[in-house]
């Protein structure tokens, strides 16, 4: 079952935070978040594993709250590189990942 | 440096001539994965090997096929391809061993059908 993300696409300004949501219908082992960018492969950003587990590289950080079946992306202070597609990737460990459609995010001057 | 390599990046077929897309890995992981990714969609996952045991997604169609002779080098088979299979090919590799589940994609295959 494919996970679901909102918002489908984000325009900011850079400097401007945004938040990525992932929504399962079913219960979530792992949370992968992956950024793609136009005409390139996806880049791995992080994983989350536990119930309630954050973590974070530098302004991009993430939330999994394994009760609610759902997992948040944080980008504060949005620089340009940031731009692409982000997207959640569910399932057990790595394998069989599920992706989500994906949210496009475009970052202004 | 270590990585996830596809050739060829970008491939032209005829309708029903098939066609053969590979991938070559040095990070040594255990775990291949295909995936197909159209236009402003996500990625697919059509089959991945864990080691040498090949584990196919139910709605694959039989026109994909996949070899991994080693563990370094995995080939997609499309035995006749159709317009709908014009796409984004994707390969990633993944370890299960130790704490590293992370996907390293490579770059991609374009494969256009005519």
């Amino acid at each position: 079952q494919q996970p679901v993300q909102s918002p489908q696409a984000v325009i900011l300004r850079e400097g401007e935070d945004a938040v990525i949501n992932c929504s399962s219908s079913k219960a979530l082992y792992s949370v992968h978040w992956y950024r793609q960018k136009h005409g390139e492969a996806p880049v791995f950003l992080m994983i989350l594993l536990k119930g309630g587990e954050q973590k974070g590289h530098e302004k991009i950080s993430a939330s999994f709250n394994e009760k609610k079946q759902q997992s948040s992306l944080y980008l504060t202070a949005s620089q340009l590189s940031y731009s692409g597609t982000y997207f959640c990737g569910t399932g057990l460990r790595a394998q069989k990942l599920v992706f989500g459609q994906g949210t496009r995010l475009t970052i202004n001057p | 440096d270590a990585m996830v390599i596809q050739n060829p990046r970008y491939q032209v077929t005829q309708f029903g001539k098939p066609v053969t897309l590979s991938c070559s890995q040095t990070l040594n992981h255990n775990v291949m994965y295909w995936y197909q990714q159209k236009s402003s969609q996500a990625p697919k996952l059509l089959f991945h090997y864990y080691d040498k045991d090949f584990n196919n997604e139910a709605d694959t169609p039989d026109n994909f096929q996949s070899r991994r002779p080693n563990t370094s080098f995995c080939f997609l088979d499309i035995r006749s391809p159709g317009l709908g299979d014009a796409a984004m090919y994707l390969c990633a590799t993944s370890s299960e061993r130790g704490q590293s589940y992370e996907q390293y994609f490579g770059p991609g295959t374009r494969l256009t059908v005519t």
